[in-house]
């Protein structure tokens, strides 16, 4: 057990669909990281956050949103879903802000988008 | 094309024998992780090299890092059936004053008992 949690763990929804990622980091850890893993993609980079500010981007499409509240969880917000949005979300979270900081990955969320 | 591209793909080797996967990347970096992840499941961290280093040990594990090849390999001794997972290499690649690490696709190991 990493520490992070995700809910929810499966998610199955219509396009043209909203949906909200939810994701609570290990104690003590103020970076969270969202990523997306589909097998065509690979795991791709989408959204970091520090202490509440958006730090890093990755490839994030505009019809993605996220944020970190004030106690340090996270949300992801998937708008106007596609076929193609169908992935495996994670999220991830480390101490500090940086690639000298090992991350520790929660159980992610299935999305299917029928 | 990725930053970060492991070798090979894909490898199957028996119980007890060893197995080495390769990471290229194409930038400088600072620092080099290596994840394993089982199927369907959250990446789990292995190892942490800096650019400085050039090897470094945990357990079964070793993995090397040669800065002027840009290269890097994570070598599993005495493998067992439960090392099977896939395994990915990450780099930390500097955007504007921030660094993100950035995965590669990975290498699906499957050990045979």
């Amino acid at each position: 057990d990493s520490g992070v949690t995700q809910t929810p763990k499966h998610l199955i929804t219509a396009t043209g669909q909203r949906v909200t990622l939810r994701c609570s980091p290990r104690s003590g850890d103020l970076s969270v990281y969202w990523y997306q893993q589909s097998l065509d993609q690979g795991l791709q980079f989408l959204i970091q956050y520090y202490n509440g500010e958006e730090r890093a981007k990755g490839n994030i499409l505009e019809r993605f949103s996220a944020q970190q509240f004030p106690d340090l969880h996270s949300e992801l917000n998937l708008s106007s879903l596609e076929l193609g949005d169908s992935a495996l979300y994670f999220c991830a979270s480390s101490v500090g802000t940086g690639g000298s900081y090992e991350q520790y990955f929660g159980p992610g969320t299935r999305l299917t988008v029928t | 094309s990725q930053q970060g591209e492991e070798d090979p793909q894909a490898l199957s080797i028996q119980e007890g024998e060893n197995a080495t996967m390769n990471c290229s990347y194409k930038t400088s970096i600072n620092n080099l992780q290596w994840y394993r992840q089982n199927s369907g499941r959250g990446l789990v961290h292995l190892i942490l090299i800096r650019s400085n280093e050039r090897e470094k040990h945990s357990g079964r594990l070793r993995v090397t890092l040669d800065t002027s090849k840009k290269s890097s390999s994570l070598l599993i001794t005495a493998s067992r059936a439960a090392d099977t997972a896939s395994y990915f290499c990450a780099t930390d690649v500097r955007g504007g004053s921030n660094y993100k690490l950035t995965f590669g696709k990975g290498t699906l190991l499957t050990v045979n008992p």
